[in-house]
């Protein structure tokens, strides 16, 4: 039981480059989640899926596209770095339904190890 | 907007000292309050949630929620150097994303 895992775990681009960053899961859960963490300006939501085939924006949406591609999957995919996109990457899956023998519940997210991004 | 406010610290605190840390969040609506650790270079990782008022404990970690103030707080009992971190305080307010409104964090430092 992986939890949620990301690749890849850091990568160099050039300005105008692309690139996919993969996420996957073996929770069960359908709702997914991508964020951005820079220095100061703490976890900001880019997209988000609540479900297999759906997804929407989230606060800093701009030079980024998501795709869904099942319930375990969600990408997150760069189609010209700018050097403004220089980040930590977290996708993160969301606890929708139930409760742990300690209390963990609805709502609670589970993060994947990160891509660190540099894009030069 | 949704905000949730930390104080950044850092906040040192001796070994085996209590580590209080404080969040407070600007939405009414919000039911579920969660505190996540994140190491330097790493992932957060769930210490606690708790979802309705009064007092969580679970180990060494207690978490403490009241609605009416809008306030939830982390003690850290018997402070560890392995507890040394950054602090995320995260609060899910339903609708929308349904998703969760972090903090910028408070980083603790615990001396040995």
């Amino acid at each position: 039981n992986a939890g949620v895992t990301q690749t890849p775990k850091f990568q160099v681009l050039k300005t105008g480059q692309s690139m996919t960053l993969q996420c996957a899961q073996d929770m069960n859960h359908n709702s997914m989640y991508w964020y951005r963490q820079d220095p100061g300006m703490g976890l900001r939501l880019i997209y988000y899926s609540a479900s297999e085939g759906t997804t929407d924006k989230g606060e800093v949406p701009n030079g980024y596209n998501v795709s869904r591609l099942n319930k375990r999957e969600f990408s997150l995919r760069l189609e010209s770095a700018a050097p403004s996109q220089t980040s930590v990457y977290f996708c993160a899956a969301r606890r929708d339904r139930g409760r742990t023998s300690g209390g963990v519940g609805v709502g609670t997210q589970y993060f994947g190890p990160g891509t660190r991004l540099l894009v030069l | 907007q949704k905000e949730v406010e930390q104080n950044s610290g850092p906040l040192s605190v001796p070994e085996g000292a209590i580590a209080s840390l404080n969040c407070t969040y600007s939405d009414r609506g919000s039911q579920s309050f969660f505190w996540y650790r994140q190491y330097s270079g790493k992932s957060p990782e769930l210490i606690m949630s708790i979802y309705s008022n009064g007092d969580k404990e679970d180990g060494r970690f207690t978490a403490q929620l009241n609605k009416a103030s809008q306030y939830v707080s982390l003690l850290i009992r018997d402070s560890q150097p392995s507890d040394s971190a950054t602090y995320l305080c995260a609060v899910n307010t339903p609708g929308g994303a349904d998703g969760l409104t972090f903090g910028k964090g408070t980083h603790l430092i615990i001396q040995p």
